[in-house]
């Protein structure tokens, strides 16, 4: 059992490059997330996922395209990489809704992206 | 709208001391409290929650109470090793909210 997984570790872009973040989980949750951390900023939410071929925004998602089109796979693609999106990037799933219901987000250990 | 302040770090203790790390949170409704915990090099694990009001999660020596009369959601351990060195989060999920509000984080550095 892997839980969450997240290719690559740690990549270096060149502004105007394009990437995908894959992330996979086996718990067979429905909820998927992606984050990005910076420092003093805590965890923001880029998108999010209900279940399979759903997605939706989450607080900053300009910049940043996703699809689910496996239950467990989350794909976060940069068409043209910013020097601004230097960041770690966290994969989350969860079974359920977080709302309201305390569940629990497990995190795969991150992407370090660095864009020059 | 919904927010989570937590004190900035880094906090520097010697082992076996008392820890308090300070949340204080703004919400609607009945929101559901967390601390998780990020190892150097590793991504967030949760480390307890509490889902109502007085409230008390506890895992591994370290208890939080939700409380909703003074609107935090403190960390506390009594005897800090140095392997409680990392950083914590705190958070909140909010009714009707898919995402979780995060508090920028604290950093914990235990010395021998």
């Amino acid at each position: 059992n892997a839980g969450v997984t997240q290719t690559p570790k740690f990549r270096v872009l060149k502004t105007g490059q394009s990437m995908t973040l894959l992330c996979a989980q086996d718990m067979n949750h429905e909820y998927m997330y992606w984050y990005r951390q910076d420092p003093g900023m805590g965890l923001r939410l880029i998108h999010y996922s209900v279940g399979e071929g759903t997605t939706a925004k989450g607080e900053v998602p300009d910049g940043y395209n996703v699809s689910r089109l496996k239950k467990q796979n989350f794909l976060l693609g940069l068409e043209s990489a910013a020097p601004s999106q230097t960041s770690v990037y966290f994969c989350a799933s969860s079974y359920g809704a977080t709302s309201g219901r305390g569940e629990t987000q497990y995190f795969g250990p991150g992407t370090r992206l660095l864009v020059l | 709208g919904n927010s989570v302040t937590q004190m900035e770090g880094p906090v520097t203790l010697s082992e076996e001391a008392f820890l308090t790390i300070n949340c204080t949170y703004t919400a609607t409704g009945y929101p559901s409290l967390f601390w998780y915990v990020q190892y150097p090099g590793e991504g967030l694990q949760l480390l307890l929650k509490a889902t109502k009001a007085d409230d008390k999660g506890s895992n591994k020596g370290f208890e939080a109470t939700y409380r909703k009369e003074t609107t935090s959601f403190h960390l506390e351990k009594g005897s800090v090793q140095v392997s409680d060195s990392a950083v914590y989060f705190c958070a909140l999920s909010a009714d009707s909210n898919y995402q979780l509000i995060w508090g920028a984080g604290t950093k914990l550095i235990i010395k021998p």
